[in-house]
């Protein structure tokens, strides 16, 4: 059974670009997140999907981010016009209801 | 919100030797969860664990709900067991989200 799944591992983009961040769930899981860790912090929970629908975006930044878990496919987080910022270390979780949450291994993401 | 406090933040030990961490949180919750982040940045599921006391090798955990605490155990501690310790939990009001603590960083030396 093959872990939570993100791709890319590391990016680099240079500010006003566009990234989208692609998360393949843990098979029998139908709920994802995404948080967020920034360099020395602990992570922070930005959205809660589950197929198409997000069900808590409380944690998202009101500009610039989406995120989307379609029917079909991974679920993406998109961040449009990078700042520096926005450099941090992006995770995808998964989990089943009544169960923990697993994590992906991350994408890296630096802005220059 | 939520707030989770984990202490120590940074713990240095010696190669065999035992440590505990402690996570304290502020409201209720139904869902606990131990994470090791290793120095390569993966996230490593330690343990789910609303209450109770749950053993995985040299690693065990408790959580005393109804005190809002939570204790992981390290015993005969190994250079690999290097790398920062997350506590998270989660509230049924706030849907399955986590709320992590700080971390405890750990340093074990040969």
């Amino acid at each position: 059974n093959a872990g939570v799944m993100q791709n890319p591992r590391h990016l680099v983009r240079r500010r006003g670009q566009e990234v989208r961040l692609r998360c393949s769930p843990m098979k029998g899981h139908s709920h994802v997140y995404w948080y967020r860790q920034l360099p020395e912090e602990g992570l922070k929970f930005m959205v809660y999907l589950q197929k198409e629908n997000i069900i808590d975006e409380s944690g998202m930044p009101k500009e610039r981010f989406s995120a989307e878990f379609p029917k079909e496919g991974p679920s993406i987080l998109r961040i449009q016009q990078v700042v520096r910022g926005d450099s941090a270390a992006y995770f995808c979780a998964s989990s089943r209801t009544g169960s923990g949450a697993f994590f992906g291994q991350g994408t890296r993401l630096t802005v220059v | 919100g939520i707030q989770v406090e984990q202490s120590p933040p940074d713990l240095i030990l010696q190669e065999g030797a035992n440590s505990t961490l402690r996570c304290n949180f502020s409201d209720s919750v139904n869902n606990l969860q131990w994470f090791h982040q290793n120095p390569w940045g993966q996230l490593i599921n330690l343990f789910y664990i609303p209450s109770g006391t749950k053993q995985n090798g040299r690693l065990s955990a408790t959580t005393v709900a109804t005190e809002r605490y939570s204790l992981l155990y390290i015993s005969s501690s190994q250079t690999t067991d290097s790398g920062v310790y997350f506590c998270a939990v989660g509230q049924e009001t706030s849907g399955s989200r986590l709320t992590f603590g700080e971390g405890t960083q750990l340093t074990v030396n040969p």
